[in-house]
């Protein structure tokens, strides 16, 4: 167990919805981040955020948009689902990355599947 | 840009054997980490070993080991002696560079399979 908690575990909606993905990290992590598994594009970085400021943008679409509250955890919003959205989400988190590149412990991933 | 290349897609092998999974990187970075990770059947990512670019050093942890050679930007994964519980998907990652977000590039990863 990484200490990293996601939910929901499984997702199943339907094309056009939006969903909300919830992260919270490590206990003293300040950093978030978003990544999305899929079997042709493999692990891709959607997103950092850094005690509540976005770091850093990777593959993000813009139907996607992210956040992280006060409490340090974070959401990750998926809006107008397409199909190809269906993937494995991790979220991961770290101390801090202002003193060189930390280790990422990963949650156990949402599932979503788009039908 | 960084590059990790993990040229094996799937290995098979039967118990007790040993395997070693490749890892070959590309990076401007002098200073720079890598990792392995591995992702067993039930999804989660797990978190193997953390090494940068100054430790050259190989590690060794239980049936695990690892071997980093900067001179052919390699950081092999080596288990030993493996079993079906190795099965799955491993990752290796490489971070570096500047900024204030250090974003890991992750390889494609190789598929484990040990059979009974």
């Amino acid at each position: 167990d990484s200490g990293v908690t996601q939910t929901p575990k499984h997702l199943i909606t339907a094309t056009g919805q939006r969903v909300t993905l919830r992260c919270s990290p490590r206990s003293g992590d300040l950093s978030v981040y978003w990544y999305q598994q899929s079997l042709d594009q493999g692990l891709q970085f959607l997103i950092h955020y850094y005690n509540g400021e976005e770091r850093a943008k990777g593959n993000i679409l813009e139907r996607f948009s992210a956040q992280q509250f006060p409490d340090l955890h974070s959401e990750l919003n998926l809006s107008s689902l397409e199909l190809g959205d269906s993937a494995l989400y991790f979220c991961a988190s770290s101390v801090d990355p202002s003193g060189g590149p930390d280790t990422q412990y990963f949650g156990p991933g949402t599932r979503l599947t788009v039908l | 840009a960084q590059k990790v290349t993990q040229a094996q897609t799937e290995i098979s092998v039967v118990e007790k054997e040993d395997v070693t999974l490749d890892c070959v990187y590309e990076t401007r970075d002098t200073t720079y980490y890598l990792f392995w990770y591995k992702q067993p059947p039930s999804g989660e990512l797990v978190f193997l070993i953390r090494r940068n670019s100054f430790d050259e050093q190989n590690e060794i942890s239980g049936r695990y080991s690892w071997n980093f050679q900067k001179s052919t930007s390699s950081f092999n994964f080596t288990i030993t002696a493996s079993q079906v519980v190795d099965s799955a998907v491993y990752f290796c990652a490489l971070s570096g560079g500047s900024g204030g977000s250090y974003i890991p590039t992750f390889g494609r990863g190789t598929s484990l399979i040990v059979h009974p």
